[in-house]
């Protein structure tokens, strides 16, 4: 079945690094990729999506390429701030659109 | 509209007890979604609804766990018979059927249970 593997966490940087969080897939046919954010005691916000293959998005400085070839949707950012400090989750939504899987999720800490 | 609303936000619940939990969606969206996240996890998917029927509860966690939506617009979940196991965070979302691949689904803050 579909799947979902994040790289674990928890991840420290410094203010201003640049940030990689791995996320790879496991899905039959067209799948949609989407990563999330989770603030402290909140629910889950959309932060970014792709709907294509060699699709990139993009929201607030991140982003991420859905590789169809290498079954990858990394987030990247070029420079964190303090205020990026939250978990992030990596999901598929195969073509049936009724069940959405998550990664682990990866917990990021950015220290000022 | 302001998002999907989800009540209660905490409850605490003694073991054995029943309790539910409300969610409204965005009130366009046709499809609702139930999920459980534990500490340190992604979330799980219990259960969905377009409009009123519920298309999927295979995923529910046991006999203990039902879901309704009896009019297509807000939903509840209930968890009898309420076991340590449970505490956790249950998040609704929604999103608008057919944009759903293109939107994603829209989350709710959860409800946090605690079983003591």
């Amino acid at each position: 079945g579909n799947s979902v593997t994040q790289m674990e966490g928890p991840v420290t940087l410094s203010e201003e690094a640049f940030l990689t969080i791995n996320c790879t897939y496991t899905a039959t046919g067209y799948p949609s990729l989407f990563w999330y954010v989770q603030y402290p005691g909140e629910g889950l916000q959309l932060l970014l999506k792709a709907t294509k293959a060699d699709d990139k998005g993009s929201n607030k400085g991140f982003e991420a390429t859905y590789r169809k070839e290498t079954t990858s949707f990394h987030l990247e950012k070029g420079s964190v701030q303090v205020s990026d400090s939250a978990v992030y989750f990596c999901a598929l939504l195969g073509s049936n659109n009724n069940d959405m899987r998550f990664g682990a999720g990866t917990r990021l800490t950015v220290k000022p | 509209d302001t998002g999907v609303s989800q009540n209660p936000r905490h409850k605490i619940t003694k073991r054995g007890q029943n309790v539910t939990f409300r969610c409204d969606p965005i009130s366009e969206h046709n499809r609702l979604y139930w999920y459980r996240q534990t500490l340190g996890q992604g979330p799980e998917f219990l259960t969905y609804f377009q409009n009123e029927a519920q298309l999927e509860k295979s995923r529910l966690l046991s006999d203990r766990f039902s879901a309704e939506r009896p009019k297509g617009s807000f939903s509840t979940l209930e968890i009898q018979r309420t076991e340590q196991g449970d505490s956790a965070m249950y998040l609704c979302a929604s999103s608008p059927g057919l944009g759903t691949a293109a939107y994603g689904y829209t989350f709710g803050s959860g409800t946090r249970l605690t079983v003591v």
